[in-house]
């Protein structure tokens, strides 16, 4: 069972920068899968930021490609986010995730718990 | 802002059936396959369906998905108390590069 861990700063101070790691467990991070981070600001909706395959292809949600960066460590079995020049607005739950492909279709089928980051001073 | 449109509430009373809409467009819902997502409150959004109406293993046969043209349905026969989440529908973008699309997320209110 395929098994991922957010983790990172809870707190970011606006202007800085917003760096999450996810640790994936259970499967290999080179298997034929993306990997995948979602934001979810508080009580609203679900939001993809981008994704990374294990030979560091990466996709970016056009509203955060300028300030986004997703990297993967094949070593440590684990890929990471960074997103840069945070505002109160980049507050929100975020999640890591699992994507499945088959032929041309994707979905997200192992998410992590999400963890909670505030940007505020 | 998410170009995946759902209404923002449905509800029934336990047993009923409750339909979710999702509209799109030509680049995405009208090009791709669409995904379900159910998120129970406090917790990670988990994959009800995908490919359009494919169910992963574990999911009850009560929930089903279908698309035609440019938009998607999810059904929920026989409500349940349990049932009482936030869904969304997603699927690709193919405009400016590609991008995953969220909708905007339906509240499902067991009466």
């Amino acid at each position: 069972q395929v098994q991922l861990q957010e983790s990172g700063p809870g707190l970011v101070r606006p202007s800085g920068t917003l760096s999450l790691t996810c640790a994936v467990s259970g499967g290999s991070i080179s298997s034929h899968n993306w990997w995948s981070f979602v934001r979810q600001p508080p009580g609203k909706g679900l939001e993809w930021i981008g994704e990374i395959y294990h030979s560091g292809i990466t996709n970016y949600s056009p509203s955060l490609k300028s300030r986004v960066t997703i990297s993967v460590d094949k070593s440590k079995n684990q890929f990471s986010m960074k997103l840069s020049s945070v505002t109160a607005a980049d507050t929100a739950v975020y999640y890591c995730a699992r994507a499945s492909t088959a032929h041309t279709s994707s979905w997200l089928d192992y998410w992590g718990q999400g963890t909670l980051v505030t940007v505020s001073s | 802002q998410s170009v995946l449109t759902q209404p923002p509430s449905a509800s029934g009373t336990p047993g009923q059936r409750v339909t979710i809409s999702c509209s799109g467009s030509s680049s995405n819902i009208g090009s791709n396959t669409v995904n379900w997502y159910q998120q129970l409150p406090g917790t990670a959004p988990k994959l009800l369906i995908y490919s359009n109406d494919q169910r992963p293993s574990g999911v009850p046969d009560r929930f089903s998905g279908s698309k035609s043209g440019t938009s998607a349905s999810l059904a929920i026969s026989g409500l349940q108390s349990e049932d009482e989440a936030d869904y969304y529908c997603a699927a690709w973008d193919d405009s400016l590069n590609g991008y995953y699309v969220f909708g905007t997320g339906t509240k499902v209110t067991v009466l």
